[in-house]
């Protein structure tokens, strides 16, 4: 069965220094989103993509966070400099075309990150 | 802020009793889902309901929708061990654009 994948699936790093975190959408699913989930709380949805292009970043702090999809298949999130209240779980999630018709989202095993 | 409120926060039931959550909402949906996340890992979809749906089935979930009151429940039949998870509400792309919201979560345990 196809699955979204992620890397690295742990990352501890320390504040003011920049990580990036990978996903590989399941193949042939135009629509790729990136969420961050603080502890106790629902997943937050940072961007989204539709093939190539940004439909939503409203609630990606851009001084901080930026996100590709180059190629319209995987993408990256980075995050320079990163801050102590960073630390959260980054999901990614694919689906089939999200044009005002919703199909269920994928979800990839997410990246823990830990700020120091 | 987030859309979806799901009550309660926690849940702790016996195996092989039924366990009810509840989400409210906000504004106009298209449809709402739900989800299950055990613990550190990525979230699962369970179920799709439309707005147009009052009730939808699968295997031992039901799932409730009240548009006029802007609520739905899931409800899990004859509950396992394995159902131990939080269970997460999501509205779909509303009438102004095509975010997912997720509520916080409801953390049901379900003792052997």
């Amino acid at each position: 069965e196809a699955e979204v994948a992620q890397s690295p699936r742990y990352k501890i790093t320390e504040k003011s220094q920049a990580v990036a975190f990978w996903c590989d959408p399941i193949s042939g699913h135009a629509t790729l989103y990136w969420y961050r989930q603080i502890l106790g709380q629902g997943p937050e949805l940072l961007v989204q993509f539709q093939d190539e292009s940004v439909v939503d970043d409203s609630q990606l702090p851009k001084d901080r966070f930026s996100a590709e999809r180059l190629k319209g298949v995987d993408s990256t999130l980075k995050i320079q400099p990163a801050e102590l209240g960073d630390s959260a779980m980054y999901l990614c999630a694919s689906s089939l075309a999200d044009r005002g018709l919703y199909y269920e989202q994928y979800f990839g095993p997410g990246t823990r990150l830990t700020v120091t | 802020s987030q859309q979806g409120e799901e009550d309660p926060q926690a849940l702790s039931i016996q195996e092989g009793e039924n366990a009810t959550m509840n989400c409210s909402y906000k504004t106009s949906i298209n449809n709402l889902q739900w989800y299950r996340q055990n613990s550190g890992r990525g979230l699962v979809h369970l179920i799709l309901i439309r707005s147009n749906e009052r009730e939808k089935h699968s295997g031992r979930l039901r799932v409730t929708l009240d548009t006029s009151k802007k609520s739905s429940s899931l409800l899990i039949t004859a509950s396992r061990a394995a159902d131990t998870a939080s269970y997460f509400c999501a509205t779909g792309p509303n009438t102004g654009g095509f975010k997912t919201i997720f509520g916080a979560g409801t953390r049901l345990f379900v003792k052997a």
